[in-house]
């Protein structure tokens, strides 16, 4: 069974661009999530999207953006990058919500220069 | 951001050895539990999960203990191998009504040959 997927592994961007970041689930999930692992500051969660909505966000500005289409893949958006959001971007899928556990891909290193 | 964001404590531990990684969760009110492995250049790995109404579970090789009393979980990795050198990471679900993982800080698992 193939993992979770995620693409690009690396992304370079400048200050002010856009990154748009994409990730398909596990099949058969229908959560996704996004998590931020920036240098020396662990996982941070970013967004939870659910069946087409997003249910969740963590404390990220309203430039990280995203959205899960109908087949469940996901894509994360961040807008005018500043150079603090140089981390890797980390997607998770599960089964329908409850006490199940979330399973990552290996993400993708957004650098921003 | 939620999750702690400090220095990584680091184990050391010899080859055949048994490993005890140990965590402190945030809230009393957290009903389920994970731990993962990151290895360089990779996203968390699932390793076994626990539900609030468990103390114990055990999986191949690895035993992850809850205490509520105290908001203490642990890992225990029984005959380390060189394998199983990486980051470590409790997470908890989140209190609220959303889904998303809180994750501790890490512990880096360093196996001696």
């Amino acid at each position: 069974e193939a993992g979770v997927t995620q693409s690009p592994t690396h992304l370079i961007k400048t200050r002010g661009q856009q990154a748009t970041l994409r990730c398909s689930p596990i099949s058969g999930h229908t959560s996704v999530y996004w998590y931020q692992q920036a240098l020396g500051l662990g996982l941070q969660f970013l967004l939870w999207y659910d069946e087409g909505e997003e249910r969740n966000r963590g404390n990220f500005p309203p430039r990280f953006s995203g959205r899960q289409f109908p087949n469940y893949s996901s894509e994360l958006n961040v807008n005018a990058l500043e150079l603090e959001d140089s981390a890797l971007y980390l997607c998770a899928s599960s089964l329908a919500v409850g006490n199940q556990p979330q399973h990552f891909g290996d993400g993708t290193r957004l650098s921003i220069l | 951001g939620e999750s702690v964001g400090l220095h990584l404590p680091t184990l050391s531990v010899q080859e055949g050895d048994n490993s005890i990684i140990n965590c402190a969760y945030s809230n009393s009110a957290s009903d389920y539990f994970i731990w993962y492995k990151q290895e360089s250049g990779k996203g968390p790995q699932f390793i076994i999960d626990i539900r609030s109404n468990m103390d114990k579970r055990q999986g191949q090789r690895v035993t992850v203990l809850l205490n509520k009393t105290v908001k203490h979980l642990s890992l225990q990795i029984a005959a380390t191998q060189p394998g199983d050198s990486a980051v470590y990471f409790c997470a908890e679900k989140g209190w609220d009504s959303s889904y998303k993982l809180i994750f501790g800080s890490g512990t880096r698992l360093l196996v001696r040959p």
